[in-house]
């Protein structure tokens, strides 16, 4: 079935370090993919979204590029802020799937100053 | 503002009692979701809801209730059938549930423990 793999964390980066976070997805369909961001306490927040191959998705300084060759869409960040200490989400949506996003297990992202 | 609101944001439940987790969006979106997250994992989804009066299982429906009965409202009954309610629980909305492209909104969670 469709499935999301994420990268492990916690991912521990100093303030203006690049970031990656992996995401690898399995899908029978053409999915959407999306990022979401969970700051501690709180819901789930839309970061940045793909719906076709080759889209970029881009937001706050966050990218992330469809690629339907390797089944991925990582997340990357050219300098991060100790804001942007989260919980990442990788996430796709598929028709196929009942009308339900299938989500990855979350990489937590810790910055430090 | 529009958004999603859930309450309460704690919840305590006693053994063999069933509670409910309020969800109320002003979005005006047709299609409503919940979730549950435990710790270090993802989110897992309970029931969904299309469309006013009408629902469906999610993949961990075993010990939960949902209804329908207005566009704004999708509340969720923990039964004492759920023998392990311990989560935080993440209430979503989207304009439609087939619309791929269309993001799900989520209100801000309710943390449920046993007394």
């Amino acid at each position: 079935g469709n499935s999301v793999t994420q990268m492990e964390g916690p991912v521990t980066l100093s303030e203006e370090a690049f970031l990656t976070i992996n995401c690898t997805y399995t899908a029978t369909g053409y999915p959407s993919l999306f990022w979401y961001v969970q700051y501690p306490g709180e819901g789930l927040q839309l970061l940045l979204k793909a719906t076709k191959a080759d889209d970029k998705g881009s937001n706050k300084g966050f990218e992330a590029t469809y690629r339907k060759e390797t089944t991925s869409f990582h997340l990357e960040k050219g300098s991060v802020q100790v804001s942007d200490s989260a919980v990442y989400f990788c996430a796709l949506f598929d028709v196929d799937s009942s009308y339900k996003l299938i989500f990855g297990s979350g990489t937590r992202l810790l910055v430090r100053p | 503002d529009g958004g999603i609101t859930q309450s309460p944001k704690y919840l305590f439940r006693k053994e063999g009692q069933n509670v409910t987790l309020s969800c109320e969006q002003n979005l005006n979106h047709d299609a409503m979701y919940w979730y549950r997250q435990d710790p270090g994992q993802g989110l897992r989804l309970i029931y969904y809801s299309q469309i006013v009066n009408d629902f469906q299982k999610g993949d961990i429906a075993e010990g939960y209730s949902v209804s329908r009965e207005k566009k704004e409202s999708f509340p969720l009954t923990v039964t004492s059938a759920q023998k392990n309610p311990t989560a935080f629980y993440l209430c979503a909305s989207s304009l439609w549930a087939a619309a791929g492209n269309q993001p799900q909104h989520f209100g801000d969670g309710t943390r449920l423990s046993i007394l």
